[in-house]
């Protein structure tokens, strides 16, 4: 198994500005994911975080938007950027690792935009 | 694409009543499959999974059966209890290993 660690667990934001949200693992992971799931939604994957290089975005989601880095086997930031009230969700990092066939997931950033 | 579709809730049951929550899925080859738990003010907990036709996935007096011909996953527990009140999330994993694909989420409470 994985234990994650997401930072912070929740914030209030003023739109315009941009929140970095980090994401730590206890043991190297092979991949590594963000989700996004908005008030009352499901849960929709942003991107793949890659390891010493660029993300890997879903359609509808865009780098200038939503940076990610991955400069190690443990640790991955997700930043939204330029907030607006639409972005006010719950980010999550998610985790699978090479023995097990499961995902793992950190208990989530709320964010709220006002 | 490939896409998860579950029942709608919320669902409200009595203690002891049976519980089914219904998921279907559309994918391509041969997907992995997941039921994730979320309690009120919770992270996403992994509930059971199955990994190819007809595998059985249980935990904690819940099951789910792969079942290939009809594309679905439904969710069934005998006897539901105050505590199981929570958030349902269906899952499919593709051929891209990690990536899920959720269903909307079935709210489910459970009244003493």
């Amino acid at each position: 198994s994985a234990v994650i660690s997401q930072k912070p667990s929740r914030d209030i934001c003023q739109r315009g500005t941009s929140l970095t949200i980090q994401c730590q693992v206890d043991s190297q992971v092979t991949m590594m994911f963000w989700y996004r799931q908005q008030p009352g939604q499901s849960l929709t994957l942003i991107a793949t975080a890659n390891q010493g290089s660029e993300a890997t975005y879903e359609s509808g989601f865009v780098i200038d938007k939503f940076p990610i880095s991955r400069p190690n086997l443990t640790f991955s930031t997700l930043t939204v950027s330029n907030m607006s009230p639409e972005d006010s969700s719950i980010y999550l990092c998610s985790v699978e690792t090479a023995t097990n066939t499961e995902a793992f997931f950190g208990q989530g950033t709320r964010l709220t935009v006002v | 694409g490939n896409s998860v579709t579950q029942m709608e809730g919320p669902v409200t049951l009595s203690e002891e009543a049976f519980l089914t929550i219904n998921c279907t899925y559309t994918a391509t080859g041969y997907p992995s499959l997941f039921w994730y738990v979320q309690y009120p003010g919770e992270g996403l907990q992994l509930l059971l999974k199955a990994t190819k036709a007809d595998d059985k996935g249980s935990n904690k007096g819940f099951e789910a059966t792969y079942r290939k011909e009809t594309t679905s996953f439904h969710l069934e527990k005998g006897s539901v209890q105050v505590s199981d009140s929570a958030v349902y999330f269906c899952a499919l994993e593709g051929n891209q290993g990690g990536k899920l694909i959720f269903g909307q989420g079935t709210e489910l409470s459970v009244k003493p």
